[in-house]
């Protein structure tokens, strides 16, 4: 199984500022990697897939990038509504796996 | 527009059954590969299982091997989870997905249902 282990568990930020979050794989998962927003009480959100494609209607402020096993999700300039909870996930190999997560709160 | 309703959550004792099923609207769901997804409380996102457009191929988690049937109905345009042998650790919100992209493996979910919460409690 591919362990996806994110970084750091919490960030605390202020509005305006810009957001830099880590998915490691325990194992090369190629560019085979997405990430989601979920806030509570709400379904999941895709805003990246295949590593640094934007899904559809994902604001350009957020940006994927990495390979192999390094990736970084980055949100250049938070707003009020990304103040969120992020997980990353691979689809190279059963069984799909989902990191443990990263919140962003305000500061 | 993508709607997909899950329902059948509930309290059940522990060793218990529910079904699950997610009503899906606004796209053609046969072409479309679905997973459930699950949230423990306080905990992330797990991956439960998967199947492909046609139900003709199944992945699942090794929790819940043997235990969970993930299944279709094209007609219906359903998604279905029977969870047999249910334990306290499957209490969890069980989310359906849907895949990025049509007759494809492409294992990402663009669109999520809100969520049934199951509880295995006795």
């Amino acid at each position: 199984e591919i362990v996806l282990t994110q970084s750091p568990v919490t960030l605390s930020l202020s509005p305006g500022e810009r957001a830099t979050l880590s998915c490691r794989a325990s194992q090369s998962v190629g560019s085979y990697l997405a990430w989601y927003q979920h806030k509570p009480g709400q379904a999941p959100s895709l805003l990246i897939y295949d590593a640094s494609n934007r899904a559809t209607g994902i604001p350009a402020r957020f940006s994927g990038s990495g390979s192999g096993t390094d990736f970084t999700l980055s949100i250049s300039s938070l707003e009020p509504e990304d103040f969120a909870v992020y997980y990353c996930q691979q689809r190279l190999n059963w069984p799909l796996t989902f990191g443990g997560g990263t919140k962003v709160e305000i500061k | 527009e993508v709607q997909l309703l899950e329902s059948g959550g509930g309290l059940v004792q522990p060793g218990g059954s529910l079904r699950l099923s997610c009503a899906a609207s606004g796209f053609t769901f046969s072409r479309y590969a679905m997973s459930w997804v699950r949230q423990a409380p306080g905990k992330g996102l797990e991956w439960v299982s998967a199947i492909s457009g046609s139900g003709g191929s199944t992945n699942y988690a090794d929790p819940v091997k043997g235990r969970f049937t993930i299944s279709r109905d094209n007609s219906k345009n359903t998604l279905y989870l029977q969870m047999n042998s249910l334990r306290a650790e499957d209490t969890a919100i069980y989310y359906c997905a849907k895949c990025l992209t049509a007759h494809s493996s492409n294992w990402y979910y663009d669109f999520w249902g809100q969520g049934t919460l199951v509880t295995v409690s006795s």
